[in-house]
């Protein structure tokens, strides 16, 4: 089976710091993308990438930052995580076949 | 651009119902449909989909027809069961953008 697998199902951290979520899959998929959701707002994407090194903000890039060094790989920064930063954090990875979603990272900012 | 409108949740219903989620999209073109479900604090799984105008998905009871005259993909399911109960998205690939376009998801809760 395919997989997409993210690193942490949940995190802490504290206003301020420096947070990375990293994100893998075994598909060589080119398109990978960074959602998060909150209750009542659906999906919201962050940032996409479609290509090692090639990244391209989203609907909601502000307070974040991507790294895509390795086709497999797709961290999401979060530069000084703050309070409205709290959410559940999605990868995925794909094309218009099919998408493939890791099972998410729970991440509460204190 | 492309855009999917799904019916509002939450639905509830019991246990054995007949179970509708409307979709409706607009799109360039026939693009393939999708249907995600997420169960809670999981990610998104592809539940079915359909690549052509008139297609029937299905997969686990579900299914959903590929309805071009009415741009439509609404899922359905004779039978639900309290496992059934999670967040159901309908979803278009991205043709030419890159990004794929899902609807805001209809939370379906089953009671025994």
């Amino acid at each position: 089976d395919v997989k997409v697998t993210q690193s942490s199902r949940y995190l802490v951290k504290r206003t301020g710091e420096k947070v990375f979520l990293e994100c893998v899959q075994d598909m060589d998929h080119e398109n990978m993308f960074w959602y998060r959701q909150d209750p009542g707002l659906g999906l919201r994407l962050i940032y996409f990438s479609y290509d090692v090194k090639m990244k391209e903000k989203g609907d909601i890039p502000e307070g974040y930052s991507v790294s895509r060094e390795k086709k497999e790989r797709f961290s999401l920064i979060l530069e000084s995580a703050s309070t409205n930063q709290t959410s559940m954090y999605l990868c995925a990875g794909g094309r218009d076949y099919g998408y493939t979603f890791g099972s998410g990272t729970r991440l509460t900012v204190v | 651009g492309d855009s999917v409108t799904q019916m509002e949740g939450p639905v509830t219903l019991s246990e054995e119902a007949f179970l509708t989620i409307n979709c409706t999209y607009t799109a360039t073109g026939y693009p393939s449909l999708f249907w995600y479900v997420q169960y809670p604090g999981e990610g998104l799984q592809l539940l079915l989909k359909a690549t052509k105008a008139d297609d029937k998905g299905s997969n686990k009871g579900f299914e959903a027809t590929y309805r071009k005259e009415t741009t439509s993909f609404h899922l359905e399911k004779g039978s639900v069961q309290v496992s059934d109960s999670a967040v159901y998205f309908c979803a278009l690939p991205s043709g030419g953008s890159y990004i794929p376009t899902f609807g805001r998801g209809t939370s379906l809760i089953v009671h025994p």
